[in-house]
């Protein structure tokens, strides 16, 4: 089974809009993260948000919030008002294990483009 | 960002011969990664070191590709012979505290 599925590979939004990015995750460790990246089309992987299995508010980061459902397994980003330099390919991931020991899976990532 | 330096940014080398692509990370981290992304596979990760120690190295595609972490200040992934196929763009990364860092990556061409 995938560990992270994100299902939408190619969204659009309007600018100043909100965008929802799907996000489901599997796992049987109590003790997880769960990580949003932004790849912009020169490449790098910039962090954005990071929720912690334990963390019982959604994580929120200026524009992003991810909002985090435990119990349906799903981790989705939300970007607000929206901005041209939004467009870019974001990915989901999810760090298992304990102390230095970490896997990290990532999704297949979703191309976002923000439409003036 | 959290400081991963990779070299070279670019490499546009020939079929057959040696490339070698380096990583210097921040002081402090937990974990060293080094990912391959390419479209048709996406982000694959290919070894990871903790305390300068492989792992896992189960993502490596053959023996073609080596990597190597002589102290937490410096890692190299080789990769002889290079093929077409190889052509991607290599990230290294590191934990620091809970959360992956990327370096900007090496993006290789073999021609």
């Amino acid at each position: 089974a995938q560990k992270i599925t994100q299902t939408q590979p190619g969204m659009f939004v309007q600018e100043k809009e909100a965008v929802t990015l799907d996000c489901t995750y599997d796992t049987s460790d109590q003790s997880y993260g769960l990580f949003w990246y932004k790849q912009p089309s020169s490449g790098e992987m910039i962090f954005l948000i990071y929720q912690g299995s334990y963390d019982e508010q959604n994580a929120t980061e200026g524009r992003y919030s991810l909002n985090f459902q435990k119990a349906r397994k799903s981790a989705n980003l939300v970007i607000s008002a929206s901005q041209l330099g939004d467009s870019a390919m974001y990915f989901c991931a999810m760090r298992e294990g304990l102390g230095n020991f970490n896997k990290f899976y990532f999704g297949s990532g979703t191309k976002l483009n923000v439409k003036p | 960002d959290a400081g991963v330096i990779q070299s070279p940014r670019h490499e546009v080398t020939e079929m057959g011969q040696e490339v070698t692509l380096r990583c210097k990370p921040i002081s402090g981290h937990n974990s060293l990664f080094w990912y391959r992304q390419t479209m048709m596979r996406g982000l694959e990760l290919l070894i990871y070191f903790n305390n300068n120690v492989p792992i896992d190295d189960s993502g490596m595609p053959e023996d073609r590709f080596s990597a190597k972490m002589p102290n937490a200040s410096f890692s190299t992934l080789k990769i002889q012979p290079s093929e077409p196929r190889d052509s991607a763009v290599y990230f290294c990364a590191i934990t620091y505290g809970n959360t992956i860092y990327f370096g900007e990556g090496s993006w290789l061409t073999v021609v």
